[in-house]
C-alpha cells in the first residue's frame, strides 16, 4: 500500500511569493492534516481536513490556507511568504478523524530566501 | 488542551529494554494517550496507542497507570535503529489534531 506522498521535496522561493504544497494520502484515508517543524518551534499543527471540510486550525495567519479535494487530495498554500515560514511541511492522513492513527508523508521543505 | 511532560532526553544501551515515561497529570476521560516517533530526516511515525488498558504491538508496548496519569512506553530490545525523539500525545475524539511537545530524544548506545 503507498504511503503519504508530499510533493515537491524541495522548494526555494523569495519573500512576498506564494507557493502551494500537495499530499496524496494513503487509498482510503479521509483525513488530511498539515503542520509546520522549525527548529525553534517544534511540530506545530496547522489545519486538519476531513470529507473536504476543514475540521481543526491551528494558531497560524490567515496567510496559510488549505484544501481538500473529493480524491482527498490536499494541497496547502501559503501567500505573501515571508522568511521565517522557511520550515518543513509535513502532511498525515488518517483513516478517519477522531484519535485515530496518522501515518506521515515524507514533507516538503521550504526556504524563503 | 491537557499537556504531557517527557524527559528532554534518555540513554540505552543496544539490546537492553526502554522505558520512556510521560506525565500526564490534567488527561481527561476521552482523551487517548498516543505515541509517536521522528527519526531523522524523517516525518513522524505512530508507535502505538491505548486509553486505559496496557496496549502492546509489534513496535512497543505501552503501559498506563490506574489513575492514567502517566504513561510508560517500553522498548523491550532497543537497536540502534531506536534512536529518535520520542513524542507522547493525548488525542480525544475530536479531531486528530497532534499537539507536539519538546518529546524525549533517545540515545541508543552499541
Amino acid at each position: 500500500k503507498a504511503g503519504v506522498t508530499q510533493t515537491p521535496r524541495y522548494l526555494i522561493k523569495t519573500r512576498g511569493q506564494q507557493v502551494t504544497l500537495s499530499c496524496s494520502p494513503i487509498s482510503g484515508h479521509r483525513s488530511v492534516s498539515w503542520y509546520q517543524q522549525t527548529p525553534g518551534q517544534g511540530l506545530q499543527f496547522l489545519f486538519e481536513y476531513f470529507s473536504e471540510t476543514q475540521r481543526n486550525k491551528g494558531n497560524f495567519p490567515g496567510r496559510f490556507s488549505g484544501r481538500q479535494f473529493s480524491n482527498s487530495r490536499s494541497e496547502m498554500n501559503v501567500s505573501t511568504l515571508e522568511l521565517g515560514d522557511s520550515a518543513l511541511y509535513l502532511c498525515a492522513s488518517s483513516r478517519v478523524t477522531g484519535g485515530t492513527e496518522a501515518f506521515f508523508g515524507q514533507g516538503t521543505r521550504l526556504t524563503v530566501v | 488542551d491537557a499537556k504531557t511532560t517527557q524527559p528532554n532526553s534518555m540513554e540505552s544501551n543496544e539490546e537492553e529494554p526502554v522505558h520512556l515515561p510521560c506525565n500526564h497529570s490534567t488527561i481527561s476521560g476521552t482523551d487517548y494517550i498516543h505515541w509517536y516517533r521522528q527519526l531523522p530526516s524523517q516525518g513522524p511515525e505512530y508507535v502505538i496507542h491505548g486509553l486505559t488498558s496496557n496496549v502492546n504491538n509489534r513496535m512497543a508496548s505501552l503501559a498506563i497507570a490506574e489513575d492514567r496519569k502517566s504513561s510508560t512506553l517500553i522498548l523491550h530490545r532497543a537497536t540502534l535503529r531506536d534512536a529518535a525523539v520520542y513524542y507522547c500525545i493525548l488525542l480525544n475524539n475530536a479531531g486528530n489534531m497532534l499537539t507536539f511537545g519538546g518529546g524525549t530524544r533517545l540515545m541508543v548506545k552499541p
